[in-house]
């Protein structure tokens, strides 16, 4: 059974500070996303990686970066987190089939 | 452009009425379509694809390349699928468009 786990589920942060989001998969699938959820916009992507320090950019990589040493391991960073950037963030990882597994959720907020 | 539409934010029926959630895509090749459903408090997970045309949980998709549609649907809906249900396409890569969801609320 694929496990998807992320760091926290519920995380309080000041605006201004340095924001780490972490997602491990233990199913050694190669592909791993990082999107954002909001109410009446869906899920939206802002990052993805195909391998070990390979990452490609998605629809909304503004004010995001990301970090992917270890195969099972995809960090999500806000270098400077706004309010704008309050939001539940789901991490996944993809099988052989396209099948997207996802993480439980970070429910970030920024004040 | 890649685009999934899903028309209805919410969609509310009574126990044992039919269910369609509607989905339309726009893709210029040949995409696969998921649908994804989030029950409350659990997490993001995949109900069915069009491409292996199985009925989960009494759900069924129908891709109409025609209309450019994938609409989910059941005939007697139930308490439990009460839910937040997203329609999703993928061209040939592993990245994922979703549409904007829709909450199914059925009622008793």
């Amino acid at each position: 059974d694929v496990k998807v786990t992320q760091s926290s589920r519920y995380l309080v942060k000041r605006t201004g500070e340095k924001v780490f989001l972490e997602c491990v998969q233990d199913m050694d699938h190669e592909n791993m996303f990082w999107y954002r959820q909001d109410p009446g916009l869906g899920l939206r992507l802002i990052y993805f990686s195909y391998d070990v320090k390979m990452k490609e950019k998605g629809d909304i990589p503004e004010g995001y970066s990301v970090s992917r040493e270890k195969k099972e391991r995809f960090s999500l960073i806000l270098e400077s987190a706004s309010t704008n950037q309050t939001s539940m963030y789901l991490c996944a990882s993809v099988t052989g089939s396209y099948e997207q597994y996802f993480g439980p959720g970070t429910r970030l907020t920024v004040t | 452009a890649q685009r999934v539409t899903q028309p209805e934010k919410l969609l509310s029926v009574f126990k044992g009425a039919p269910v369609e959630l509607k989905c339309n895509y726009s893709y210029s090749g040949s995409p696969e379509l998921f649908w994804y459903v989030q029950y409350s408090r659990q997490r993001l997970q995949l109900l069915l694809r069009h491409i292996s045309r199985e009925s989960i949980k009494g759900f069924t998709a129908d891709l109409n390349k025609g209309e450019t549609s994938f609409h989910l649907k059941k005939p007697f809906a139930q308490e439990e699928d009460s839910a937040m249900y997203y329609c999703a396409l993928s061209d040939s890569s592993y990245k994922l468009i979703f549409g904007s969801g829709t909450r199914l609320l059925v009622r008793p």
